[in-house]
């Protein structure tokens, strides 16, 4: 299996520039996760889908951030206007199933707003 | 809420000393219980877990024991190599499979 796969690994943008990043889950896991992490805060869960559907988006900090899974293979995190405080690793994990099962995560995007 | 306290880094290590990564934890109820480990570039694997009270998980030469009575899950290898160098984390789960990150603890092994 290839795993979770996460495009674009680096990112460089300006602030104020839209930013997407994108996440290929590990196939028939039913369960997405989108996490952040810098060296402030750790490594916090922004939000979680199961069976497509956003059931707890709570950790995302701001309204410039939404997230979306149109399939079962695909998600997206999106940053719309970015900002200098954004800049982080952004790792994307899917597990099967909800209570028992190990999450799988992808290798991170790495973002900067310069 | 749930949170989770781990030890802070970094610790350094020479090749074959004894490891211990301290981690202790505040939930309601019995959660499940897991270390991460993170190698530079990487992004985070499941190194070992845990379910239930006094449950060890166990994997490369990690183990960790679920206590319950002190709300711990510390780390321990008998002899660290090189190749340990990372980055762990411990974690908890919360309902609907959410995991809570501890800060994480960076282990440096020299030879």
């Amino acid at each position: 299996d290839a795993g979770v796969i996460q495009s674009p690994r680096h990112e460089v943008t300006e602030m104020g520039q839209e930013v997407t990043l994108r996440c290929k889950p590990i196939s028939g896991h039913d369960y997405l996760f989108w996490y952040r992490q810098t060296m402030m805060r750790g490594l916090e869960l922004l939000i979680y889908f199961n069976n497509n559907v956003p059931i707890d988006d709570s950790g995302m900090p701001e309204d410039r951030f939404s997230a979306k899974m149109p399939n079962a293979s695909f998600s997206t995190l999106k940053i719309q206007p970015s900002e200098p405080r954004d800049s982080a690793v952004y790792f994307c994990a899917s597990s099967l199933g909800g209570n028992t099962e190990t999450q799988y995560f992808g290798p991170g995007t790495r973002l900067l707003v310069l | 809420g749930d949170s989770v306290t781990q030890m802070e880094g970094p610790v350094t290590l020479s090749e074959e000393a004894f490891l211990t990564i301290n981690c202790t934890y505040t939930a309601t109820g019995y959660p499940s219980l897991f270390w991460y480990v993170q190698y530079p570039g990487e992004g985070l694997q499941l190194l070992l877990k845990a379910t239930k009270a006094d449950d060890k998980g166990s994997n490369k030469g990690f183990e960790a024991t679920y206590r319950k009575e002190t709300t711990s899950f510390h780390l321990e290898k008998g002899s660290v190599q090189v190749s340990d160098s990372a980055v762990y984390f411990c974690a908890l789960r919360r309902a609907g499979n959410m995991l809570t990150f501890g800060g994480g603890t960076r282990l440096m092994v020299k030879p």
